[in-house]
């Protein structure tokens, strides 16, 4: 079966750190991978997705990146966080089928 | 573009009732997904239930089902028999087309509270 890791599972880092957030999922091969984030009471955000080794899509323009190293690897970073940064962030694979996304447990980034 | 309306920011129900969670859409593509997610305090984000456009018969999983009523654009969350642990946050979501794949556009959410 497959599973959807995330880690750290929370961090607080001041503003101007750097930022490095792990996703990996197994039991499955080359899924769409997806980077979401969720601010404090308020629905889901889609910030990246990647369909393939190297290949990332950005929705919304901002200091973060994203990478794609392994088949089954997604990472979110960033070189200076910003105190709007603060979210809880969530990484889903998808089936590409009839598009339901299955989401790991999230991280929880708290900026001072 | 796509829109998903949940006008409902807060329910309360209670244990062994049914609730009804309100959805409604707007796309202009002829075939789209529509999707339910449960959103516990834990924070992660549990798939409950899918329906597609095409798809005759309403979706049911369990004590989940999707009341789908295409001309009107709605995409209700059923669940019948309230339990305690049903206590969360819960998302529609819409099928977004995007290259090589799909992405997931969602609503604001509806918090549910069950109450003993």
């Amino acid at each position: 079966s497959q599973t959807i890791h995330q880690w750290p599972a929370t961090l607080v880092q001041p503003v101007g750190s750097p930022l490095s957030l792990e996703c990996t999922v197994e039991g499955t091969s080359n899924p769409n991978l997806y980077w979401y984030r969720q601010a404090a009471g308020r629905g889901l955000q889609l910030l990246f997705y990647s369909v393939g080794i190297g290949q990332i899509s950005s929705e919304v323009p901002q200091n973060l990146s994203a990478s794609r190293p392994q088949d089954r690897q997604f990472i979110l970073s960033s070189k200076k966080l910003l105190l709007s940064d603060s979210g809880f962030y969530l990484c889903a694979w998808s089936v590409l089928i009839s598009g339901e996304q299955f989401f790991g447990p999230g991280t929880r980034l708290t900026v001072l | 573009a796509q829109k998903i309306t949940q006008t409902q920011p807060g329910m309360f129900v209670q244990e062994k009732e049914a609730v009804t969670l309100d959805c409604t859409y707007d796309t202009s593509d002829q075939s789209y997904g529509l999707f339910w997610y449960k959103q516990p305090s834990s924070g992660e984000m549990i798939f409950l239930i899918y329906q597609g456009s095409y798809d005759e018969q309403n979706a049911t999983e369990g004590r989940y089902s999707l009341n789908f009523q295409k001309a009107r654009k709605s995409a209700n969350l059923v669940i019948s028999a309230s339990q305690l642990g049903d206590s969360a946050m819960y998302f529609c979501a819409m099928r977004d087309e995007i290259n090589s794949g799909y992405a997931l556009n969602f609503g604001k959410g509806t918090s549910l509270l069950v109450t003993p």
